[in-house]
């Protein structure tokens, strides 16, 4: 079955560390969306990528890296220069155009600086 | 700037009762519109989603979305909760126009009493 896979669904960094997420998806969506979620804040868009090797950011993307060299996928680095990383984090994808099908969502990564 | 609003942070229902969940949108056009679903630690999933037709949508798990013109509103919808029900709920928007991307509300959280 298609779908969007987030890994690892769990993930510790120490400080001044960097990391990385993985988002892979198999719908063959053109698009493809990185969101952080904390407490009572909803959904902020950190950048999203509407075609390979391209990408734009979005609200809160100060401290975060993406790269999409493959339409399947698009990995999210935290930096060390994120001052605050705890927090939840969704991948996203959808048709570009044919938005009205709307976005599949991953599980998720909860990631948390020790 | 094109906003979604879900006036309702937090929402607690006995369980059997019935549920209606607020959404507001301030577009000009009628924007594609879409309800998720997110159980605590997870991904979000699509409930529902109008974008023309019927102004009554139904959905998975039993909700039912109505869409209203005049209110600029899509309200979700249940006749009896269930206890499984208990989730945090989004609403989301697409305008027809510009980029191909959703505007999210922040969420409802709704808290089931058994």
């Amino acid at each position: 079955d298609g779908g969007i896979t987030q890994s690892p669904k769990y993930l510790f960094r120490k400080e001044g560390q960097n990391v990385t997420l993985s988002c892979e998806q198999n719908l063959n969506h053109d698009a493809m969306y990185w969101y952080r979620q904390d407490p009572g804040q909803g959904l902020r868009l950190i950048y999203y990528s509407q075609i390979v090797n391209d990408f734009q950011k979005g609200d809160i993307a100060e401290g975060y890296s993406v790269s999409r060299e493959k339409k399947e996928s698009f990995p999210l680095t935290v930096t060390s220069a994120q001052k605050n990383p705890t927090a939840f984090y969704l991948c996203a994808s959808s048709m570009r155009t044919e938005i009205y099908y709307g976005y599949t969502f991953g599980s998720g990564t909860r990631l948390t600086v020790v | 700037a094109q906003s979604v609003t879900q006036p309702d942070i937090h929402i607690t229902v006995s369980e059997g009762a019935s549920l209606e969940l607020r959404c507001n949108y301030s577009y000009g056009a009628t924007p594609y519109l879409f309800w998720y679903v997110q159980s605590p630690g997870q991904g979000l999933q699509l409930l529902l989603k109008y974008f023309s037709g019927d102004t009554l949508v139904q959905g998975i798990k039993g909700f039912e979305a109505e869409f209203k013109r005049s209110q600029s509103s899509f309200n979700l919808r249940k006749p009896s909760v269930h206890w499984s029900d208990a989730a945090e709920y989004f609403c989301a928007a697409y305008s027809g126009a510009g980029s191909y991307q959703l505007t999210f509300g922040k969420g409802t959280k709704l808290s089931v009493i058994p």
